[in-house]
């Protein structure tokens, strides 16, 4: 069964700093990957999505990923903070005929 | 519409009361989704649909948990008997018309159940 574990529930950065957000994956093939962002009391926004072409991904917001097989991981980065990145982030991976599987989350707290 | 519609935002509900919850997906969308997100946690799949059949339920936690899509747009999640375990906030997500695991998913802002 696949799985998506992220490491550190918490990660505060100050404004400008690099932005490192951890994502692993367990499943028997490589799966499409998803790093989600939510902010309060809002829904779940894409932030860029892997489906095995490039193995870095940019997104949105200055945001990118990078597939490493080896290392069953997908994370996230930014290489400069901004105080509107203070949000929660959701990695997923899902496998063909199956849901999204959300890892825990990881509250990005940016300080100035 | 221009996203995917969830009613009501929010909805407090005492012990032992029935609830349903709508989900009005991007117009169009073959693929309907609902997950379940408890505070400070990560959403957890629920149910999915494909027009108006559901492929997959085996996320529902009980017998109490109901949806349907009878037309293949909107969606309804019925929990009967609530207790105080389901409170959590409900998404309804939809992705594109061809229906593919690569295919972005839209979520909507979510339902926020509160059993007391």
């Amino acid at each position: 069964a696949q799985s998506v574990t992220q490491l550190g529930s918490h990660v505060s950065v100050s404004e400008g700093a690099l932005v490192l957000l951890r994502c692993n994956y367990s499943s028997s093939v490589p799966p499409y990957l998803f790093w989600y962002v939510q902010y309060p009391n809002q829904g779940l926004q894409l932030l860029l999505k892997y489906t095995s072409a490039a193995t870095l991904v940019k997104g949105i917001n200055g945001f990118e990923a990078e597939f490493k097989k080896s290392e069953t991981s997908f994370h996230l980065t930014k290489p400069s903070a901004h105080m509107s990145d203070a949000a929660e982030y959701f990695c997923a991976s899902a496998q063909a005929g199956t849901a999204l599987i959300f890892g825990k989350g990881t509250t990005l707290s940016v300080s100035s | 519409g221009a996203g995917v519609s969830q009613s009501p935002r929010y909805k407090v509900a005492k012990r032992g009361q029935d609830v349903a919850l709508r989900c009005d997906p991007i117009s169009g969308h073959v693929s309907l989704f609902w997950y379940q997100q408890a505070l400070g946690q990560g959403p957890e799949f629920l149910t999915y649909f494909q027009n108006e059949a559901q492929l997959d339920k085996s996320g529902l936690p009980s017998d109490r948990f109901f949806a349907e899509r009878p037309e293949g747009s909107v969606s309804t999640l019925k929990i009967q008997r609530t207790q105080q375990e389901d409170s959590a906030v409900y998404l309804c997500a939809s992705s594109s018309p061809r229906a593919s695991v690569g295919n972005t998913i839209y979520f909507g802002e979510g339902s926020w159940l509160t059993v007391v």
